[in-house]
């Protein structure tokens, strides 16, 4: 199985930068994924790391290194409507695994 | 277009009905799943099917049972409805079961 550990919650200024941090230990490791939900809504696909590295998709950016079990996603620019949970979702043989989510709120 | 569609969206049922949750997906994917939201929203994996074939089982009473009639359908059926069954429950599907997954709206079943 995987242990998938991140914050339970965090708090932001809107315009500021959160960084959401994500530990796991996993054997067969084929990636690992970041999500956002909106309360009462599906979990929504924001980036998937394979490699060691940075992601860049516009405000969003996640970063992963194998070698620690890491990820961190980082949200700058933050809106209002970045408020939500995000989760941490590792790979291992074909069965993606979900952590607690960390709710982010955004405060004008 | 609706890619995963998931019906109903709300169910409430006493204890001890049967009940069934269904899912389509028009994208294709050839892999769909199960997860389970409970009350900490914690998604939890229940079931995967590859090509009507059962892939993942995870450790789910086995009230729990999932019928694939072919790769765009996977329905969800519950014998004997207990309380701790409330939950979300969330169909998705993936393509080639590596990529990342899409999720249909969710089924809030709520047992009283």
């Amino acid at each position: 199985g995987q242990n998938i550990d991140q914050p339970t919650e965090m708090t932001a200024t809107e315009g500021a930068i959160v960084q959401i941090n994500c530990t796991y230990q996993t054997s067969g490791f084929n990636g690992l994924f970041w999500y956002q939900q909106h309360a009462g809504e599906a979990p929504t696909f924001l980036s998937y790391n394979v490699l060691d590295g940075l992601e860049e998709k516009g405000r969003f950016s996640s970063f992963l290194s194998r070698s620690k079990g890491y990820s961190y996603l980082l949200l700058k620019e933050l809106q209002m409507k970045d408020s939500a949970s995000y989760l941490c979702a590792v790979m291992s043989d074909y069965k993606l695994s979900f952590g607690a989510g960390t709710t982010v709120t955004v405060r004008a | 277009d609706t890619a995963v569609s998931q019906t109903p969206k709300y169910l409430v049922t006493q204890m001890g009905n049967d009940k069934s949750i269904k899912c389509e997906q028009n994208l294709g994917h050839d892999t769909m799943y199960w997860y389970k939201q409970d009350s900490k929203k914690f998604l939890k994996i229940m079931f995967s099917y590859n090509n009507k074939e059962l892939i993942i089982n995870e450790t789910v009473p086995n009230r729990f049972s999932p019928k694939s009639p072919d790769k765009a359908h996977l329905n969800l059926h519950i014998n004997s409805l207990e309380l701790g069954d409330s939950a979300v429950y969330f169909c998705a599907s993936s393509q080639d079961r590596i990529y990342g997954y899409t999720f249909g709206s969710g089924t809030r079943l709520t047992v009283v």
